[in-house]
């Protein structure tokens, strides 16, 4: 089982603020990831993801895929106390494989 | 669409007791997840179903947990002979056969306490 790994946080940013949340991973033939939200006692949601190398924006949020470097990231822009919740970076298990597997998540907190 | 529900939310048990989990997906997919989740942990793998068939199973995975889909709907998850560490709320996922196949759709979860 491949491994994805987050920094377990909690990551604390002004609202307002660019929050940055990064994961890396060990399968270099892994070709897609995605994020997770996932707010305190709810279970998670699907919010991005990404297939190509480069950056994907989707309203306030970006994820960034670099391949060559085993690297993934989501960007909060003009981030908002609603944004406050736990973040998880997934991807798949193994290389043909359907389920996914999943970083320990990092934990946001926007401050009004 | 009422989404991924899952029953029963919370179950309490002893230790050494069997417990099952229900799952039902959403009406038009075929694929069904089950994971667990412990406090500030992200979720585990336990299984997975294509239709009926179960496809994928963890190797963490003891031979007390067993699970099914019978005719590709709902899905069942039951664990015998319970312990204290199988604490952890149960998440079932499911989502549909295509390339956005990491787009998995997740139920509140059964959040089973083994006393």
């Amino acid at each position: 089982q491949k491994e994805v790994e987050q920094n377990s946080g909690p990551l604390s940013v002004p609202e307002g603020a660019i929050a940055s949340l990064n994961c890396t991973y060990s399968d270099r033939g892994s070709q897609s990831f995605f994020w997770y939200r996932q707010y305190s006692g709810k279970s998670p949601e699907l919010i991005m993801f990404i297939y190509s190398n480069g950056d994907k924006e989707d309203g306030r949020f970006t994820a960034q895929l670099n391949k060559a470097s085993q690297y993934v990231s989501l960007l909060i822009r003009d981030s908002q106390p609603s944004d406050s919740a736990t973040y998880l970076c997934a991807g798949p298990m193994d290389t043909g494989r359907r389920a996914l597997t999943f970083g320990s998540g990092t934990r946001l907190q926007v401050q009004p | 669409d009422t989404g991924v529900s899952q029953d029963p939310r919370h179950k309490i048990t002893k230790r050494g007791q069997n417990v099952t989990f229900r799952c039902d997906p959403i009406s038009e997919h075929n694929r069904l997840y089950w994971y667990r989740q412990t406090l500030g942990q992200g979720p585990e793998f336990l299984t997975y179903f294509q239709n009926e068939a179960q496809l994928e199973k963890s190797r963490l995975l003891s031979d007390r947990f067993s699970a099914e889909r019978p005719k590709g709907s709902f899905s069942t998850l039951e664990i015998q002979r319970t312990e204290q560490g199988d604490s952890a709320m149960y998440l079932c996922a499911s989502s549909l056969a295509g390339p956005t196949t990491g787009e998995l759709f997740f139920g509140e979860g059964s959040r089973l306490t083994v006393l």
